[in-house]
C-alpha cells in the first residue's frame, strides 16, 4: 500500500490487560512518530524513531508504555496493564527525511477502548 | 514550552461562505507551521504548511500566512463547500529538533448546503 497502515483499527481491552498496536510506515521512510489523541483533543506526541533508534520518548505518559522499531520499519506500541485513561486513538506517522520540516504522513489510527 | 491555540468550534457555515479559523502559537525560535485536516473516518492529512515568516501556504483553495509579529497562522478559504466539513488542526514543529508536532485542540467545521 502507498500509505501508513495501522492494526488493529479498533481494540477493546479489559483494564489490566496488555495491548500491542502495530504501525507499518511508508516504505523507505526514516522517521516514525507515535501520537495519542484523546476524544475531542489534538494529537499529543508520544515517541519518535529515526530508523531503529528511539531518539525521543519524552511523551510516553508512564513506564507502562513501550515502543520499538527493531528493524527500522514496522513499529509496535505496547501498553501494559491498561487503565481507563489509556482510552484514546493512537496515531502513527512517518516521514522520509531525517531533518525538518518533516512532512509527516499519518495512518488511520487505532482506537483503544479500555473497559 | 511550545503551544498552539485554536479558536473553539464547532464552526457552522453555509456553502460558499468565507471561512477563517484562528490559530496562534507560542514557541522559541521560528517554528514551521502546519494545518492538518481530518475528514470523518479518515486519518490526518497535511493541508498546507509554511516554514518561515511571511510564507503563505496554500492548497485546495485554503490559505494561511505565517505572521511572526502576531504569532499567528490563521486558515482561510474564500468559498467553502459541503465537502470541506471536517476537523482542522493547527500544528507547529516543536523546538526539540526531533520532528515532533505540537497540535492545537482542533476546530470542527460543518458546512450546510
Amino acid at each position: 500500500g502507498a500509505g501508513v497502515s495501522q492494526s488493529p483499527r479498533y481494540k477493546v481491552a479489559k483494564r489490566g490487560q496488555d495491548v500491542a498496536l502495530r504501525c507499518d510506515p511508508i516504505s523507505g521512510h526514516v522517521s516514525l512518530f507515535w501520537y495519542q489523541q484523546a476524544l475531542g483533543q489534538g494529537p499529543e506526541f508520544l515517541t519518535y524513531f529515526q530508523n531503529e533508534a528511539q531518539l525521543d520518548k519524552s511523551g510516553l505518559p508512564s513506564d507502562r508504555f513501550f515502543a520499538e522499531r527493531p528493524e527500522g520499519s514496522v513499529s509496535t506500541l505496547k501498553i501494559q496493564r491498561t487503565q481507563q485513561e489509556d482510552s484514546a486513538v493512537y496515531l502513527c506517522a512517518s516521514s522520509f527525511p531525517a531533518r525538518p520540516p518533516y512532512e509527516q504522513y499519518f495512518g488511520p489510527g487505532t482506537r483503544l477502548t479500555v473497559t | 514550552g511550545d503551544s498552539v491555540t485554536q479558536m473553539e468550534g464547532p464552526v457552522t457555515l453555509s456553502e460558499e461562505a468565507f471561512l477563517t479559523i484562528n490559530c496562534t502559537y507560542t514557541a522559541t525560535g521560528y517554528p514551521s507551521l502546519f494545518w492538518y485536516v481530518q475528514y470523518p473516518g479518515e486519518g490526518l492529512q497535511l493541508l498546507l504548511k509554511a516554514t518561515k515568516a511571511d510564507d503563505k501556504g496554500s492548497n485546495k483553495g485554503f490559505e494561511a500566512t505565517y505572521r511572526k509579529e502576531t504569532t499567528s497562522f490563521h486558515l482561510e478559504k474564500g468559498s467553502v463547500q459541503v465537502s470541506d466539513s471536517a476537523v482542522y488542526f493547527c500544528a507547529l514543529l516543536g523546538s526539540s529538533n526531533t520532528g515532533k508536532l505540537i497540535f492545537g485542540q482542533g476546530t470542527t467545521l460543518q458546512v450546510k448546503p
